[in-house]
Protein backbone atom coordinates (compact mmCIF):
# COMPACT_ATOMS: atom_id res chain seq x y z
CA UNK A 1 0.00 0.00 0.00
CA UNK A 2 0.96 3.62 -0.54
CA UNK A 3 1.70 5.67 2.26
CA UNK A 4 1.88 9.70 2.04
CA UNK A 5 4.32 11.15 4.35
CA UNK A 6 4.32 14.94 4.95
CA UNK A 7 6.80 16.97 7.22
CA UNK A 8 6.59 19.14 9.17
CA UNK A 9 3.80 18.14 10.78
CA UNK A 10 3.76 22.05 12.66
CA UNK A 11 4.61 24.57 11.04
CA UNK A 12 4.47 27.99 12.80
CA UNK A 13 5.42 31.14 10.47
CA UNK A 14 6.10 34.91 10.44
CA UNK A 15 3.76 36.77 8.43
CA UNK A 16 5.48 37.81 5.70
CA UNK A 17 7.59 35.06 5.23
CA UNK A 18 7.95 31.49 3.37
CA UNK A 19 7.02 28.72 4.54
CA UNK A 20 7.31 24.97 2.65
CA UNK A 21 5.85 21.87 3.28
CA UNK A 22 6.97 18.29 1.87
CA UNK A 23 5.23 15.11 0.66
CA UNK A 24 6.74 11.78 -0.08
CA UNK A 25 4.84 9.16 -1.65
CA UNK A 26 6.16 5.49 -1.24
CA UNK A 27 4.77 4.73 -4.36
CA UNK A 28 5.94 7.20 -7.93
CA UNK A 29 2.69 9.09 -8.74
CA UNK A 30 3.40 9.62 -12.06
CA UNK A 31 1.47 8.63 -14.33
CA UNK A 32 2.03 7.21 -18.05
CA UNK A 33 0.82 10.11 -19.42
CA UNK A 34 3.41 12.54 -17.67
CA UNK A 35 1.65 14.10 -15.12
CA UNK A 36 2.08 13.68 -11.59
CA UNK A 37 -1.29 12.92 -9.94
CA UNK A 38 -0.72 15.00 -6.73
CA UNK A 39 -3.05 17.28 -4.99
CA UNK A 40 -2.96 19.85 -2.25
CA UNK A 41 -5.45 20.84 -0.05
CA UNK A 42 -6.08 23.67 2.71
CA UNK A 43 -8.45 23.12 5.65
CA UNK A 44 -9.12 26.31 6.81
CA UNK A 45 -10.80 26.21 10.66
CA UNK A 46 -14.25 25.10 10.73
CA UNK A 47 -14.37 24.74 7.01
CA UNK A 48 -13.91 22.24 4.29
CA UNK A 49 -10.84 21.20 2.36
CA UNK A 50 -10.42 23.28 -0.58
CA UNK A 51 -8.19 22.76 -3.94
CA UNK A 52 -4.82 24.91 -3.59
CA UNK A 53 -2.59 22.42 -5.98
CA UNK A 54 -3.69 19.69 -8.47
CA UNK A 55 -1.26 17.81 -10.79
CA UNK A 56 1.07 18.29 -8.92
CA UNK A 57 2.00 21.79 -10.15
CA UNK A 58 -1.14 23.60 -11.44
CA UNK A 59 -3.07 26.39 -9.03
CA UNK A 60 -6.86 26.24 -9.19
CA UNK A 61 -8.71 29.10 -9.48
CA UNK A 62 -8.48 31.80 -7.39
CA UNK A 63 -5.62 30.50 -5.41
CA UNK A 64 -3.44 33.40 -4.86
CA UNK A 65 0.00 33.09 -6.53
CA UNK A 66 1.98 33.02 -3.92
CA UNK A 67 1.16 29.41 -3.90
CA UNK A 68 3.42 26.53 -6.02
CA UNK A 69 3.80 23.27 -6.18
CA UNK A 70 6.59 21.38 -7.33
CA UNK A 71 8.26 17.67 -7.63
CA UNK A 72 7.79 14.71 -9.38
CA UNK A 73 7.80 11.10 -8.66
CA UNK A 74 7.66 10.22 -5.12
CA UNK A 75 8.75 13.66 -3.60
CA UNK A 76 6.62 17.29 -3.71
CA UNK A 77 6.62 20.54 -2.38
CA UNK A 78 4.35 23.00 -1.86
CA UNK A 79 5.69 26.38 -0.82
CA UNK A 80 3.92 29.60 0.16
CA UNK A 81 5.80 32.71 -1.14
CA UNK A 82 4.88 34.97 1.87
CA UNK A 83 2.58 33.87 4.74
CA UNK A 84 -0.58 35.95 5.14
CA UNK A 85 -3.04 35.47 8.36
CA UNK A 86 -5.80 33.77 6.26
CA UNK A 87 -2.97 30.81 5.22
CA UNK A 88 -3.56 29.55 8.88
CA UNK A 89 -5.28 25.94 8.56
CA UNK A 90 -3.96 22.46 8.00
CA UNK A 91 -2.51 21.24 4.51
CA UNK A 92 -3.18 18.01 2.83
CA UNK A 93 -1.42 16.04 0.21
CA UNK A 94 -3.38 13.59 -1.75
CA UNK A 95 -2.65 11.36 -4.25
CA UNK A 96 -4.75 10.83 -6.89
CA UNK A 97 -3.00 7.71 -9.34
CA UNK A 98 -4.93 4.91 -7.26
CA UNK A 99 -7.78 4.81 -4.49
CA UNK A 100 -7.56 8.74 -2.82
CA UNK A 101 -4.89 8.91 -0.08
CA UNK A 102 -4.29 12.15 2.19
CA UNK A 103 -0.83 12.80 4.01
CA UNK A 104 -1.06 13.27 7.93
CA UNK A 105 -1.41 16.82 7.28
CA UNK A 106 1.07 19.51 7.99
CA UNK A 107 -0.81 22.56 10.57
CA UNK A 108 0.35 26.22 9.82
CA UNK A 109 -0.03 29.04 12.02
CA UNK A 110 1.03 32.64 12.56
CA UNK A 111 3.92 33.26 15.13
CA UNK B 1 -25.83 28.85 -6.48
CA UNK B 2 -23.35 25.44 -7.15
CA UNK B 3 -22.95 23.72 -4.18
CA UNK B 4 -22.91 20.03 -2.52
CA UNK B 5 -25.08 19.54 0.55
CA UNK B 6 -24.66 16.87 2.34
CA UNK B 7 -27.17 15.42 4.56
CA UNK B 8 -28.47 12.53 6.68
CA UNK B 9 -26.25 12.72 9.53
CA UNK B 10 -27.12 11.90 13.13
CA UNK B 11 -26.67 10.32 16.40
CA UNK B 12 -26.98 6.37 15.95
CA UNK B 13 -26.25 3.40 18.30
CA UNK B 14 -23.65 0.84 17.58
CA UNK B 15 -24.93 -1.18 15.58
CA UNK B 16 -27.27 1.02 13.55
CA UNK B 17 -27.41 2.14 10.28
CA UNK B 18 -27.54 5.61 8.48
CA UNK B 19 -27.86 6.76 4.73
CA UNK B 20 -26.30 9.52 3.32
CA UNK B 21 -27.30 12.10 0.55
CA UNK B 22 -25.27 14.54 -1.60
CA UNK B 23 -27.45 16.43 -3.77
CA UNK B 24 -25.50 18.71 -6.41
CA UNK B 25 -27.07 22.33 -7.80
CA UNK B 26 -26.15 24.31 -9.88
CA UNK B 27 -24.07 21.85 -11.96
CA UNK B 28 -24.03 18.31 -12.51
CA UNK B 29 -21.83 15.38 -11.03
CA UNK B 30 -23.37 12.58 -13.61
CA UNK B 31 -20.00 12.69 -15.91
CA UNK B 32 -17.43 12.12 -13.48
CA UNK B 33 -16.08 9.68 -10.38
CA UNK B 34 -17.86 10.64 -6.68
CA UNK B 35 -16.20 10.42 -3.44
CA UNK B 36 -16.96 10.09 0.48
CA UNK B 37 -14.13 10.97 2.81
CA UNK B 38 -14.44 11.44 6.40
CA UNK B 39 -12.78 13.36 9.15
CA UNK B 40 -12.78 11.79 12.76
CA UNK B 41 -12.90 14.29 15.39
CA UNK B 42 -9.68 16.21 15.21
CA UNK B 43 -8.11 13.94 13.05
CA UNK B 44 -7.00 14.20 9.40
CA UNK B 45 -9.10 13.00 6.02
CA UNK B 46 -9.76 9.82 5.52
CA UNK B 47 -10.93 7.98 2.40
CA UNK B 48 -14.05 5.90 2.13
CA UNK B 49 -15.50 4.88 -0.64
CA UNK B 50 -16.13 5.75 -4.55
CA UNK B 51 -18.46 5.31 -7.58
CA UNK B 52 -17.84 5.84 -10.92
CA UNK B 53 -19.78 8.57 -13.49
CA UNK B 54 -22.27 5.30 -14.22
CA UNK B 55 -22.44 3.75 -11.25
CA UNK B 56 -21.35 0.49 -12.53
CA UNK B 57 -17.93 0.39 -10.22
CA UNK B 58 -17.16 1.07 -6.87
CA UNK B 59 -14.16 0.35 -4.34
CA UNK B 60 -14.09 1.17 -0.11
CA UNK B 61 -11.53 1.44 2.45
CA UNK B 62 -10.84 -1.60 4.08
CA UNK B 63 -12.35 -0.46 7.32
CA UNK B 64 -15.95 0.11 5.58
CA UNK B 65 -16.11 -2.90 2.90
CA UNK B 66 -19.24 -5.35 3.47
CA UNK B 67 -20.77 -2.21 5.91
CA UNK B 68 -21.01 0.43 3.67
CA UNK B 69 -22.62 1.00 0.12
CA UNK B 70 -22.39 3.83 -2.47
CA UNK B 71 -24.47 4.51 -4.59
CA UNK B 72 -25.82 7.26 -7.04
CA UNK B 73 -28.55 8.46 -9.00
CA UNK B 74 -27.64 10.84 -11.62
CA UNK B 75 -31.22 11.39 -12.83
CA UNK B 76 -31.49 13.41 -9.22
CA UNK B 77 -27.76 14.57 -9.36
CA UNK B 78 -27.26 12.69 -6.13
CA UNK B 79 -24.79 10.92 -4.46
CA UNK B 80 -25.53 8.10 -1.62
CA UNK B 81 -23.55 6.00 1.30
CA UNK B 82 -25.35 3.52 3.17
CA UNK B 83 -23.61 2.75 6.28
CA UNK B 84 -24.97 -0.30 7.82
CA UNK B 85 -23.63 -2.12 11.46
CA UNK B 86 -21.76 1.56 12.52
CA UNK B 87 -19.33 1.17 15.06
CA UNK B 88 -17.85 3.91 17.45
CA UNK B 89 -15.02 4.48 15.29
CA UNK B 90 -16.91 5.15 12.59
CA UNK B 91 -17.70 8.50 14.16
CA UNK B 92 -16.67 11.75 11.73
CA UNK B 93 -17.64 14.51 9.99
CA UNK B 94 -18.47 12.53 6.15
CA UNK B 95 -17.66 14.70 3.04
CA UNK B 96 -18.94 14.37 -0.41
CA UNK B 97 -16.49 15.27 -2.80
CA UNK B 98 -15.51 15.37 -6.80
CA UNK B 99 -11.08 15.28 -6.30
CA UNK B 100 -11.50 15.50 -10.22
CA UNK B 101 -10.97 19.85 -11.04
CA UNK B 102 -13.44 21.25 -12.61
CA UNK B 103 -12.87 24.97 -12.65
CA UNK B 104 -15.37 27.39 -11.05
CA UNK B 105 -17.45 24.28 -9.92
CA UNK B 106 -17.43 23.09 -6.19
CA UNK B 107 -15.62 20.21 -5.38
CA UNK B 108 -16.78 19.18 -2.04
CA UNK B 109 -19.63 19.73 0.39
CA UNK B 110 -19.52 20.99 3.72
CA UNK B 111 -20.12 17.98 5.53
CA UNK B 112 -22.60 16.22 7.59
CA UNK B 113 -21.55 14.85 11.37
CA UNK B 114 -21.87 11.04 11.84
CA UNK B 115 -21.93 10.65 15.57
CA UNK B 116 -21.99 6.56 16.69
CA UNK B 117 -22.56 6.25 20.40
Amino acid sequence: DTVMTQSPLSLPVTPGEPASISCSSSQSLLHSDGYNALNWYLQKPGQSPQLLIYLGSNRASGVPDRFSGSGSGTDFTLKISRVEAEDVGVYYCMQALHTPLFGQGTKLEIK
Amino acid sequence: EMQLVESGGGLVQPGGSLRLSCAASGFTISNTWMHWIRQAPGKGLVWVSRVSADGSITTYADSVKGRFTISRDNAKNTLYLQMNSLRTEDTAVYYCARLTYVPGTPGWGQGTLVTVS
